[in-house]
């Protein structure tokens, strides 16, 4: 499977705990980006890799989240002191950065649930 | 602050009906507008669309863009029940660094 994968599939938790998930974009795309989507809602951005380096940050992902992207290759999202309102489906997406227009492809995604 | 609407926010159909999908954007410095279905976990995408006037065909579904009026609609012909899903539409606006803005989507219900 070339496509984008990300893990775990689902996850609980109890609020105040942390937690980690993973993102293995397609082979060579060097853009990446995460998303979080909730029930009725489209996509949020939330943050953007170009290789390794965080380019951007979107205002909506507050001081307990953190990305990285420490070889250019897969990415990790981590939540720390967790909130109920954080219980969404996180979405990973990746793209290769060539010359005219590509799309981005999305992976499975995440789901977390807060408890 | 750049937004993306989408209308209908659903919709419910027979099977056979054609069905139009609709997307307004306000951005600035637009470079693409995408359309993606999502059915139950990850958005697959459908279209790009880059230029004006320019329709992209894909069996029963077709979309067009209008960059002035700043508006792009999905059709969808003779439609099934497969084609249930929530449709996606996302704008490219790069303002130093890449990123896509979505709307919230359009669910679509086709009933047999």
């Amino acid at each position: 499977d070339t496509g984008v994968s990300q893990n775990p599939r689902h996850k609980i938790t109890k609020r105040g705990q942390n937690v980690t998930f993973r993102c293995d974009p397609i082979s060579e795309h060097n853009r990446l980006y995460w998303y979080r989507q909730t029930l009725g809602q489209g996509p949020e951005f939330l943050t953007y890799f170009q290789n390794e380096a965080q380019l951007e940050k979107s205002r909506l992902l507050s001081d307990r989240f953190s990305a990285e992207r420490p070889k250019g290759s897969f990415s990790t999202l981590e939540i720390q002191r967790t909130e109920q309102g954080d219980s969404a489906m996180y979405l990973c997406a990746s793209e290769a950065a060539l010359r005219g227009y590509t799309e981005a492809f999305f992976g499975q995604g995440t789901r977390l649930t807060v408890v | 602050e750049d937004k993306v609407v989408q209308s209908p926010l659903s919709l419910v159909v027979h099977e056979g009906d054609t069905v139009t999908l609709n997307c307004s954007y306000e951005v600035t410095n637009f470079r693409s507008l995408l359309w993606y279905k999502q059915e139950k976990k990850a958005p697959t995408f459908l279209f790009m669309l880059t230029s004006s006037g320019i329709e992209k065909k894909s069996g029963r579904l077709s979309s067009i863009l209008d960059k002035k009026e700043l508006f792009s609609i999905l059709n969808i012909t003779a439609t099934q029940t497969g084609d249930s899903a929530v449709y996606l539409c996302a704008v490219e606006a790069p303002s130093g660094t890449y990123k896509y803005i979505f709307g919230t989507g359009t669910r679509l219900k086709v009933l047999a």
